[in-house]
C-alpha cells in the first residue's frame, strides 16, 4: 500500500497570501493517479485538481499542482476566502486507493 | 449531472450489518466505476471498495472479509454491506464515481454518517 504524508498539517495564512501544500508518497506513484480535493466542513470532498496539474471543472486557476514521482505540491495563489479548508491528496496505484490525512488552510 | 444518494440505517448495534444503498441521478451506473469510501476522526478518509456495472469488485484488503458492494443496473444503484460492525466503523460513509476508471474521484455523493452503539 502506499502511504501519502501530508504537511503540513495546518496551515495558518491569511487572504491575499499563498499556500504550498505538500503530499509525499511511500514510494514512487504516477502522477497521473494523483488527485486532490477540497473539504469544507460538513461537506463532501470535492475534487480539485487530477492528474497532478489538471484542473476540476470550475476550480479557479489560482489553484495549481505539480509533482512527480513521490513529491507533488498544491500551490494556491493570493488565497479567497472561501479557499480555507481542508485539503487531501489521493492516488491509485497497485489496484488500491488511499488518501493523505489532509492539510487545513485555516486563517 | 450526475448526483448521488445515499441511504440506510444510521445507528446499528455491534456485530450487526450495515447496509447502504446510493441511488445515481442523472446518469447511469453503466460504464463507470463505483466506490465506497467512508471517513472518521480517527482514520482520515479511507476507500472501502469498488464495482463496476458488470457486477466486478476490487475491496480494501483490510476490510475484505467483512465487505460486499454490489450493483443493481436495473434501479441504477449500488450499494455497501459490512459485515459484523463495530465501534470503530462508525463514521461517514460516501458513495463516489470513479470519474474515470481507478483514478480519481468526482462526483461524491453527500455523506451518511453511521454510529455503532450498544
Amino acid at each position: 500500500e502506499t502511504v501519502l504524508t501530508q504537511s503540513p498539517g495546518t496551515l495558518s495564512l491569511s487572504p491575499g497570501e499563498t499556500a504550498t501544500l505538500s503530499c509525499r508518497a511511500s514510494q514512487s506513484i504516477n502522477s497521473n493517479y494523483l488527485a486532490w480535493y477540497q473539504q469544507k466542513p460538513g461537506q463532501a470532498p470535492r475534487l480539485l485538481m487530477y492528474g497532478t496539474s489538471g484542473r476540476a471543472t470550475g476550480v479557479p486557476d489560482r489553484f495549481s499542482g505539480s509533482g512527480s514521482g513521490t513529491d507533488f505540491t498544491l500551490t494556491i495563489s493570493s488565497l479567497e476566502p472561501e479557499d480555507f479548508a481542508v485539503y487531501y491528496c489521493q492516488q491509485y496505484g497497485s489496484s488500491q486507493f488511499t488518501f493523505g490525512p489532509g492539510t487545513k488552510v485555516e486563517i | 449531472q450526475v448526483q448521488l444518494q445515499p441511504w440506510g440505517a444510521g445507528l446499528l448495534k455491534p456485530s450487526e450489518t450495515l447496509s447502504l444503498t446510493c441511488a445515481v441521478y442523472g446518469g447511469s451506473v453503466s460504464g463507470y466505476y463505483w466506490s465506497w469510501i467512508r471517513q472518521s476522526p480517527g482514520k482520515g478518509l479511507e476507500w472501502i471498495g469498488e464495482i463496476n456495472y458488470s457486477g466486478s469488485t476490487t475491496y480494501n484488503p483490510s476490510l475484505e472479509s467483512r465487505v460486499t458492494i454490489s450493483v443493481d443496473t436495473s434501479k441504477n444503484q449500488f450499494s455497501l454491506k459490512v459485515s459484523s460492525v463495530t465501534a470503530a466503523d462508525t463514521a461517514v460513509y460516501y458513495c463516489v464515481r470513479e470519474a474515470r476508471t481507478r483514478t480519481w474521484f468526482d462526483p461524491w455523493g453527500q455523506g451518511t454518517l453511521v454510529t455503532v452503539s450498544s
